[in-house]
Order: structure tokens, then sequence, then C-alpha cells
């Protein structure tokens, strides 16, 4: 069965605490995996793709990485203002989109 | 990255009646839209796949009946809830998927939020 897991469910960082959100999923065929932040009562903002084993990508102080079972979202340095609900999700060969349960950051000054 | 607008972000009505929410992408054409319902604390569950020109494609336990989608154009889908109930109340949120530059990437409308009273 094609399955996200996010981990931790929640996640609590003092300003300037590095640390990592992690997304493992079962899918077969697997055509792109995407991570999203979401905060209150909005709808989720595009932050990644990543396609294949290996690659990386970066924006500001937020890097994902993938691997062949899972991929991480490093936070480095995070500031109040990364605080939001980050979401992974995993499209498989049928096109949809499988979405994590998602990880409730909140970075405190 | 692309823009898809939600109308309206906020409905509160009775029950029995009807909504329509609409979804626009603004700056692509969108030949599939999503429609997903969040309910609070928990993950985005999509309820059907919106194809332009033709029925959408509703997932298992989706009523068809209650949930009518229409993808008249390339830039418009719209979501109409019939007859709802307060079991309804819920964050709709549409997605579109944009093919250009071969990211097909989905970007998220800004969600609505419909209160059956």
């Amino acid at each position: 069965e094609d399955q996200v897991t996010q981990s931790p469910e929640a996640l609590r960082l003092q300003e300037g605490e590095s640390s990592s959100l992690n997304c493992s999923y079962t899918v077969s065929g697997l055509r792109g995996l995407f991570w999203y932040r979401q905060d209150p009562g909005k709808g989720p903002e595009f932050l990644f793709t990543l396609y294949s084993a290996g690659e990386e990508k970066e924006k500001e102080r937020l890097k994902a990485t993938l691997t062949k079972k899972e991929s991480f979202l490093h936070i480095t340095a995070p500031k109040p203002e990364d605080s939001a609900t980050y979401l992974c999700a995993v499209r498989f060969q049928g096109g949809k989109l499988i979405f994590g349960q998602g990880t409730e950051l909140s970075v405190k000054p | 990255g692309a823009v898809v607008s939600q109308h309206p972000s906020w409905v509160i009505c009775k029950s029995g009646t009807s909504v329509k929410i609409e979804c626009r992408s603004l700056d692509f054409q969108a030949t599939t839209m999503f429609w997903y319902r969040q309910f609070p604390k928990q993950s985005l569950m999509l309820m059907a796949t919106s194809n332009e020109g033709s029925k959408a494609t509703y997932e298992q336990g989706v009523e068809k009946d209650k949930f009518l989608i229409n993808h008249a154009s390339l830039t418009l889908s719209t979501l109409t809830v019939t007859s709802a109930h307060p079991e309804d109340s819920s964050f709709y949120i549409c997605s579109a998927r944009d093919p250009v530059g071969g990211a097909d990437t989905q970007y998220f409308g800004p969600g609505t939020r419909l209160t059956v009273l």
C-alpha cells in the first residue's frame, strides 16, 4: 500500500536551533516528492520538488534531500517566521499526490 | 510560482442549501485541477480530480452527486456542495497542475472555509 509518513508530528525549536524533518514513503514508481508549507487557515505553499535519490534543493534556510526511501527537510538557524506545518507529498504512477500528516513546527524567539 | 485563487474564502450556509466554490489558475492554463478537503489538525484528503472538458474522477467514498465538479475552461474549476449538512463543514482547497517546464508541480489555492449551520 502506498503510504507517506512524516515525523515528528510536532517540533519545537528555539530560534537558531537547526533541525530536520523526516518524510518516509512506501510508493511504487515514484514520480516526484514535494514539500509544502502551510500556515493556519491557508492553502499549502510550494517549496520544493525532488525527483531522484541524491537530489538536493535549497531555499533560504531550508534544504530538502531525497533518498530511495525518505526525504529530509533541514532547517538551518530557524526564525519564528518559519513556524508552520510542513507537508510532504509523493506522486506515484497514478499521478495523484499522497500527503503525509505533516510536521507542525514552532520556533520560539 | 504559479498563482491559484479560490472564491469565496469563507462561506456560512444553512443546512440543505447548495454552495459553489470557484478555483482559478491566474497565470497558467491547467488541464487538471484537484479538490481536497482538510479537517482540523489533519492532512489534505483528495476528493476528486477535475479534467478540463471531461467528467471528474472521484476518490473512493466521495459522493459524486453531492460534490459536483465542473471544469469548463483551462483556468476555472468549480465545486458545488449540494444539500449541505453540518458534517460537510470543512476547509476545501483546490490545486492546479502546471506542466510548463517539466516540473509538473501542483499549486494550491488559499482554501475556502465552509460552515454549515
